[in-house]
């Protein structure tokens, strides 16, 4: 009944694998989002997604890549891993920009 | 681009009134929110404030706004254990689409 759910919670790689994380929302939004939180705790947007087409993409390295395969999933690629990619990444859903976001618990992701 | 800064620690006594200070730098935000992530969880939206506002109050939880100063703080009245976690201030101009968060303030309460 989890209604933003991320898997795996934990996932520990090392350097230059690729991997994914994936996100699914049964809330029937059409927003989602991810998320990246550093060491420091700081917060920072990386993507967003309305409606299957990327609307936001900071200034993210081009190794991460989105991929939603319908509304109700947005997953995360992640190609030639870096130690500088360890970090906690949060998936979140919202109904239309404008509403509240509700958040996944986060995949910490370790890379050795 | 936006910039966010909270204090990164307050500890309070159970029952003690918490406030948690958020400054922001662009003019234009239009919504701002607080979010609670306890350990090992995800993020949860407390509450939030418009622009055209100047306080909110939801229960144990009071939003004051300062558009002037662009100062934002969350009380809370009558800190319980429970309230132990980060609460992250957010600010957007747009929606959830362009949230910027802050660092996060790490409240600890003692018994």
């Amino acid at each position: 009944d989890t209604a933003v759910s991320q898997t795996p919670k934990y996932l520990v790689t090392q350097m230059g694998n690729d991997k994914s994380i994936k996100c699914e929302q049964n809330l029937g939004h059409d927003t989602m989002y991810w998320y990246k939180q550093d060491s420091k705790k700081f917060l920072k947007i990386m993507f967003s997604y309305n409606n299957k087409e990327l609307i936001i993409n900071e200034t993210v390295p081009n190794r991460f890549s989105p991929k939603s395969p319908d509304k109700a999933h947005l997953n995360l690629h992640i190609n030639s891993l870096e130690l500088g990619d360890s970090a906690v990444y949060f998936c979140a859903s919202s109904l239309r920009e404008d509403t509240e976001a509700f958040f996944g618990q986060g995949t910490r992701l370790t890379v050795v | 681009g936006e910039d966010v800064e909270q204090s990164l620690f307050l500890s309070v006594r159970e029952g003690d009134s918490s406030v948690i200070n958020c400054t922001y730098t662009d003019s234009s935000s239009t919504y701002l929110y607080w979010y609670k992530q306890e350990p090992g969880a995800g993020l949860q939206l407390l509450t939030y404030i418009f622009s055209n506002m100047d306080m909110k109050q939801d229960q144990r939880l009071t939003v004051l706004l300062n558009k002037k100063d662009k100062h934002l703080s969350l009380r809370i009245a009558d800190t319980q254990t429970g309230d132990s976690a980060i609460y992250f201030c957010a600010v957007s101009n747009s929606g959830y689409s362009t949230l910027t968060f802050g660092k996060g303030t790490m409240l600890l309460v003692s018994p």
